[in-house]
């Protein structure tokens, strides 16, 4: 059973262009959660995703970040017009349920964001 | 809002020293508290978690934590550090729903 898969793992981009995460879960993990890690600070929570769901997005920055769980295929966190300052780890987190007793949290190997 | 904190972000010792990690959590934290580890390039792995059953809860890798309440306290301790245990350490709380809180980690450094 794969664990979670996020690609690529190193993405440069200048600033001004787009940047697109992905973000495969584990094999019937429906709950998808993005978290960004500043150099020298822990994860900060952006997203929670259910598929076509967005179930909590209150750390997201309000412009030029957006998520999307489809029904099909893997998450995607997507950075428009990206700046010096989202140069970041980006991790993606998978669950196989988001209510009742806490279940475990499975991390991805992260995107290593660079923004020249 | 609750909050995490981790006192010392660099920590050294001795292999086969005692290894003692520091977290706090705010007071209206719900008691869902987790440790994570973080070898380089790596995401996280879930070292153990308290959810209330047991004060001292046993994790992998033979770490363990100890939830105490009065001192809004749950502290990662090894008995014994290994060359191995060189990482990042987070501690985590859970939030109502799904959200996690986490510190801003401890880098554990081992000297041989």
């Amino acid at each position: 059973n794969a664990g979670v898969m996020q690609n690529p793992r190193h993405l440069v981009r200048r600033r001004g262009q787009e940047a697109r995460l992905r973000c495969s879960p584990m094999k019937g993990h429906s709950h998808v959660y993005w978290y960004r890690q500043l150099p020298e600070e822990g994860l900060k929570f952006m997203v929670y995703l259910q598929k076509e769901n967005i179930i909590d997005e209150s750390g997201m920055p309000k412009e030029r970040f957006s998520a999307e769980f489809p029904k099909e295929g893997p998450s995607i966190l997507r950075i428009q017009q990206v700046v010096r300052g989202d140069s970041a780890a980006y991790f993606c987190a998978s669950a196989s349920t988001g209510t009742g007793e806490w279940v475990e949290q499975y991390f991805g190997p992260g995107t290593r964001l660079t923004v020249t | 809002a609750q909050s995490v904190t981790q006192l010392g972000s660099h920590v050294s010792v001795s292999e086969g020293a005692l290894v003692l990690l520091r977290c706090n959590y705010s007071s209206s934290v719900p008691p869902y508290l987790f440790w994570y580890v973080q070898y380089p390039n790596q995401g996280l792995q879930l070292l153990l978690k308290y959810t209330s059953a047991a004060t001292l809860v046993k994790g992998i890798n033979g770490f363990e934590a100890e939830f105490k309440k009065s001192e809004t306290s749950f502290h990662l301790t090894k008995p014994s550090a290994h060359m191995s245990d060189a990482a990042e350490y987070f501690c985590a709380a859970r939030k109502s729903g799904q959200k996690v809180t986490f510190g801003t980690g401890t880098k554990l450094q081992v000297i041989p």
